[in-house]
C-alpha cells in the first residue's frame, strides 16, 4: 500500500477552515482514500474517504487532484472540540478495508 | 454510522494471566474485522485480520500463540492475550469493515471503543 505523509502537528484558532494535506505519491488505480479523526484514549472515527475529485459530508470535505498524489481534507470553522490527532489512509479494493496507520497529523484547535 | 462496541473497556490483571477481549458489530455483519494495539503518543499497529470461520492472519512480528484470535460468528471476534506480561500493557482497539456500493467498491472500517489492558 501507498505510504503516506501528513504533517506531525497543525496550530489553528476557533472558527477557522483547517486544512490537512496527505501525500500519498505511490498510490495505486485500485486504491481510494480514507481519513479518520482520534481523540485520546477513543477508536478512531471515520470521516470521510474518496477516489477522485471532491467528496463532502456533513463534518467534511476531500479534495483530491486528478493525479491522486495527494488530497486534502477541509474542516470549515472547527472548533476546541476538533483537538485530535488525524489520520490519512489509502485502501486498497476488496481487501475487506485493511488499514495501515501512519503517524497522522495532531491538530490543536485554541480558542 | 456502523457500531462495534468492545468489551472491557479497561481490564487489570496480574502477569502470567490470560486476558479476553470482545469485538462486536452491534447493527450489522461483518466478515472481516481486525485488531489493533496502540501505545502512548504512538499511531495504531495492525496486529491481525480476523476472518469469520477462519484462522486469523497475523502481521509480521505479532506472535499468533499470544494473541490468540476468534472470530466465531460474523457480529464477535475475540482477542485473548495468553500468559500476559507488563509489556502487553496497552490499548487495544478492533474494527469491523462495512461494505459500500458508492463510489464503486469501497470498505469503511468502523472502529470499538478500545480496551485499555494494564498488566501487573
Amino acid at each position: 500500500l501507498a505510504k503516506t505523509t501528513q504533517p506531525i502537528s497543525m496550530d489553528s484558532y476557533e472558527g477557522q477552515e483547517v486544512n490537512i494535506t496527505c501525500s500519498h505519491n505511490n498510490i495505486a488505480t485500485n486504491d481510494y482514500i480514507t481519513w479518520y479523526q482520534q481523540f485520546p484514549s477513543q477508536g478512531p472515527r471515520f470521516i470521510i474517504q474518496g477516489y477522485k475529485t471532491k467528496v463532502t459530508n456533513e463534518v467534511a470535505s476531500l479534495f483530491i487532484p486528478a493525479d491522486r498524489k495527494s488530497s486534502t481534507l477541509s474542516l470549515p470553522r472547527v472548533s476546541l472540540s476538533d483537538t485530535a490527532v488525524y489520520y490519512c489512509l489509502v485502501v486498497r479494493y476488496n481487501q475487506g478495508g485493511k488499514l495501515i496507520f501512519g503517524q497522522g497529523t495532531e491538530l490543536s484547535v485554541k480558542p | 454510522g456502523a457500531v462495534v462496541s468492545q468489551h472491557p473497556s479497561r481490564v487489570i490483571c496480574k502477569s502470567g494471566t490470560s486476558v479476553k477481549i470482545e469485538c462486536r458489530s452491534l447493527d450489522f455483519q461483518a466478515t472481516t474485522m481486525f485488531w489493533y494495539r496502540q501505545f502512548p503518543k504512538k499511531s495504531l499497529m495492525l496486529m491481525a485480520t480476523s476472518n469469520e470461520g477462519s484462522k486469523a492472519t497475523y502481521e509480521q512480528g505479532v506472535e499468533k500463540d499470544k494473541f490468540l484470535i476468534n472470530h466465531a460468528s460474523l457480529t464477535l471476534s475475540t482477542l485473548t492475550v495468553t500468559s500476559a506480561h507488563p509489556e502487553d500493557s496497552s490499548f487495544y482497539i478492533c474494527s469491523a469493515t462495512v461494505s459500500s456500493g458508492r463510489d464503486g467498491y469501497q470498505e469503511t472500517q468502523y472502529f470499538g471503543p478500545g480496551t485499555r489492558l494494564l498488566v501487573l
